[in-house]
């Protein structure tokens, strides 16, 4: 069974642009999560989608942004791109949304803003 | 952000010996708990979890314990490997109604040959 699965591996951009990064989850699982690691910062909670929804987003500005398509697929944008937005971009998936569902990573995005 | 990472701690250990990996929580309400394994380049990988409600869990090589009086969770393991040798993260589930999981600073587990 493949696993959560992201898009593009490396994405280089310069400040003010924009970034789309993408993410499929583990077929059948429904909620995809969004979590920056940055160096040194560990990782942290951006957002949660499920079942098409967002249902949660963490301590980011509103430049960061996404969706989840009708095949529980998500897109994380971020918009006018700061030098601090540098990060690995990890996607989760879980089975479902209940709170007990053990979440699986991806192998991440590497944004570098330049 | 409510993940704070400045020096990561290191466990270096030998080939054969066993592991035992720990971590503070924040939340008393946390219920859910997760160990995870990031090696160099890579996405977290599950190894085990726990429930609030049970205060031990083992897997294959891997044995989780939960203390809630302290908030201390550790993650065992036996017999380490050089293939064990990874940056190691424990996550919490707080209260509530979100799913995020907060995640520990990690620990970088050098395993020696």
């Amino acid at each position: 069974e493949a696993g959560v699965t992201q898009s593009p591996t490396h994405l280089i951009k310069t400040r003010g642009q924009q970034a789309t990064l993408r993410c499929s989850p583990i077929s059948g699982h429904t909620s995809v999560y969004w979590y920056q690691q940055a160096l040194g910062l560990g990782l942290q909670f951006l957002l949660w989608y499920d079942e098409g929804e967002e249902r949660n987003r963490g301590n980011f500005p509103p430049r960061f942004s996404g969706r989840q398509f009708p095949n529980y697929s998500s897109e994380l944008n971020v918009n006018a791109l700061e030098l601090e937005d540098s990060a690995l971009y990890l996607c989760a998936s879980s089975l479902s949304g209940l709170r007990m569902e053990t979440q699986y990573f991806g192998p991440g995005t590497r944004l570098l803003v330049l | 952000g409510e993940s704070v990472g400045l020096h990561l701690p290191t466990l270096s250990v030998q080939e054969g010996d066993n592991s035992i990996i720990n971590c503070a929580y924040s939340n008393s309400a946390s219920d859910y708990f997760i160990w995870y394994k990031q090696e160099s380049g890579k996405g977290p990988q599950f190894i085990i979890d726990i429930r609030s409600n049970m205060d031990k869990r083992q897997g294959q090589r891997v044995t989780v314990l939960l203390n809630k009086t302290v908030k201390h969770l550790s993650l065992q393991i036996a017999a380490t490997q050089p293939g064990d040798s990874a940056v190691y993260f424990c996550a919490e589930k707080g209260g509530g109604a979100t799913n995020k999981l907060i995640f520990g600073t990690g620990t970088l587990l050098a395993v020696q040959p």
